[in-house]
């Protein structure tokens, strides 16, 4: 599976930052994975963001859970994220990645290349 | 939230040596749901280590993952040039949200 990150590289102070994630093959189809967004700030540290799978089903990080909203379009493969109201500290590489839903098995086993984003005026 | 701490920040040693990397977490990480991924410049996180120890598909069994509950290690022997990265220890225990540690750079 491959998966590939898209959307603008700058963003403005309060607007919101948008990507999306593209699928290549079939397992986004399976009901088997949740869809993750995990960024990496400049200093390399890495914070998971939260999941979706089924459509609907999500989890967001308490950190960012009032700024958050992700969603899916199953016909294109693909997966999105929305974060409201950036500020510089949400400047960092986005990254999707996927996780299986069986319990013993929710570690990140295929990452996309990431996709910087810096939030400035 | 289970809090991460690797140790430590930078491992500095010559190709051949040993690398003991650690994590610690804050709380007991249940059943060992616990991961190690490596990373280069420019690249994304690659998972190394699954399940404690369990090594994912192609990584070299010069790396060993171990330990238990709070404290976990990564072990690289004979320490190759293409092995100097970034190491992350991650937890995807029940308790959310899964968190990283802040990384261990691996450097000659």
């Amino acid at each position: 599976v491959q998966l590939m990150e898209s959307g603008p590289g700058l963003v403005k102070p309060s607007e919101t930052l948008t990507l999306t994630c593209t699928v290549s093959d079939d397992s986004f189809l399976s009901g088997s994975y949740y869809w993750n967004w995990i960024r990496q700030f400049p200093g390399k540290g890495l914070e998971w963001i939260g999941y979706i799978y089924d459509n609907e089903n999500t989890y967001y990080n308490p950190s960012l859970k009032s700024r958050v909203s992700m969603s899916m379009v199953t016909s294109m493969r693909q997966f999105s994220l929305s974060l409201a109201s950036v500020t510089a500290a949400d400047t960092a590489i986005y990254f999707c990645a996927r996780a299986s839903l069986v319990v013993q098995s929710r570690y990140f086993d295929s990452w996309g290349q990431g996709a910087q984003v810096t939030v400035s005026s | 939230e289970i809090v991460l701490t690797q140790s430590p920040d930078t491992l500095s040693l010559s190709p051949g040596e040993t690398a003991t990397l650690s994590c610690r977490a804050s709380q007991r990480i249940g059943t060992n749901y616990f991961a190690w991924y490596q990373q280069k410049s420019g690249q994304p996180p690659r998972l190394l280590i699954y399940s404690a120890f369990t090594r994912a598909t192609g990584v070299p069994d010069r790396f060993r993952g171990g330990g238990s509950e709070t404290d976990f290690t990564l072990t690289i022997s004979r320490v190759e040039p293409e092995d100097f990265a970034v190491y992350f220890c991650q937890q995807y225990g029940r308790s959310l949200p899964w968190t990283f540690g802040q990384g261990t750079v691996v450097e000659i």
